[in-house]
Order: C-alpha cells, then structure tokens, then sequence
C-alpha cells in the first residue's frame, strides 16, 4: 500500500513567522512531488511541484525535496492570516500510475494575526 | 484556472436512487479523475479516464460507474445511492501521465439521507 503521511495539525504560527509542513512517502520509486492549499469547504489548489532533489522556491513558498530519506516539505515565509487552510501533500508513484496522485490526509495551518 | 465545471454543486438524494454527476472540461485534457473526500480519509480516487471510452478502477470504486463518451466529459453514476456515499466529490483532469499535476474542479456536495 502505497501512502503519503502527513501530521494532522492543526499548525498555529504567529502572522510573519516561517510555518514548516512536513510529509513522507512510502514508495521510493516516487518521481514527482506536489503541495496543494485547500481552504474550508473549496477544492485544492496547486501551489508547487517538485521534481529533483533539493529546494525550490516560488515567492514566500519554498519545497523541498530529499528523496534519501522519502521526504518533501513546504516552508511558507512571513506567513499570513490568508495563509490559513489545509496543506495538501500528494505524490504521483510512477510506473504506470496513469497520473493517479496518493494524497496525505492535510496539514491544517492556522495564522494568527 | 483550469476550465473544470462539476454539476451539480449540491445535492440532497435518498437511499437507493441513483445518482449522476458531471465533470465537464474545456481543457482538452486526456486525463479526467474522480476523487472522494471524506474527513479522516482525505482524498481517494474513484475512477479515472485515459481517453474516451477509456477508464479504470481506482482504490474506492465499489458501487461507482463512469463513462466518458467525449474528451470534455467524464460521468459518475452512483447505481443505488447509500449512506457511505455521502462526501465531496471532486474532478480532476491532468494534461500528461508522469509529471503532470492535478488540476480540480470546484466539487458536489453529495448527501444520501
């Protein structure tokens, strides 16, 4: 069985501060690492997609990869109030998967202001 | 955003009655996916469509049909709605297979009382 784990939550960081959202994978064959933002009672929305080994920013976001140790996580920086919602990570296992991406059950951040 | 449109949004049915949703894109997206969301269980793939006429079983199929008989289309059928079915239903569609990330519909609110 193929699974994305993720810590629940919820994450409560002060307005401005780094929030860290941590997910592991179990299927080391995995190739392609994505991080979704999902706020209460929308659908998910894609935020970054990470591929190789390392870090990789896109303005306050920042995922990173380490396919070692089967892990990827999103740093969100000077997080804000707008910034609240469920941190969706998902990864797509390869071979032949036809694109089915296994989703960790969410991270639920909090910003207070 | 991606031209996703599922109908319809909300949807209050009783057991036994069968039930059709639908996902309509304007992407011309191979790729069309159907997940469930349920608190605790996070999102799980239903069915899936490769191309027209071309679907297949995800990890939650069971009392769940589909057909696509257009690129813009992909129809989920619930034959005889129960009580277990009751969650957000979101399409996805997806331009590639390895790589590619998902893109969401806005979802149905399904209730089977």
């Amino acid at each position: 069985q193929k699974e994305v784990e993720q810590n629940s939550g919820p994450l409560s960081v002060p307005e401005g501060a780094i929030a860290s959202l941590n997910c592991t994978y179990s299927d080391r064959g995995s190739q392609s690492f994505f991080w979704y933002r999902q706020y209460s009672g929308k659908s998910p929305e894609l935020i970054m997609s990470i591929y190789s080994n390392g870090d990789k920013e896109d303005g306050r976001f920042t995922a990173q990869l380490n396919k070692a140790s089967q892990y990827v996580s999103l740093l969100i920086r000077d997080s804000q109030p707008s910034d609240s919602a469920t941190y969706l990570c998902a990864v797509d296992p390869g071979g032949g998967s036809q694109g089915n991406l296994i989703f960790g059950k969410g991270t639920k951040l909090s910003v207070k202001p | 955003d991606a031209g996703i449109t599922q109908s319809p949004r909300h949807k209050v049915t009783e057991t036994g009655t069968p039930v059709t949703l639908r996902c309509h894109q304007t992407e011309n997206h191979r790729y069309m996916y159907w997940y469930r969301q349920d608190p605790g269980h996070g999102l799980r793939l239903i069915h899936y469509s490769y191309g027209v006429k071309d679907t297949d079983k995800g990890e939650v199929s069971d009392g769940y049909s589909v057909s696509r008989s257009k690129t813009e289309d992909f129809l989920l059928t619930l034959e005889s709605a129960t009580s277990s079915q009751t969650s957000v239903y979101f399409c996805a569609i997806s331009e590639f297979t390895l790589g590619s990330p998902l893109h969401f519909g806005n979802g149905t609110r399904l209730t089977v009382t």
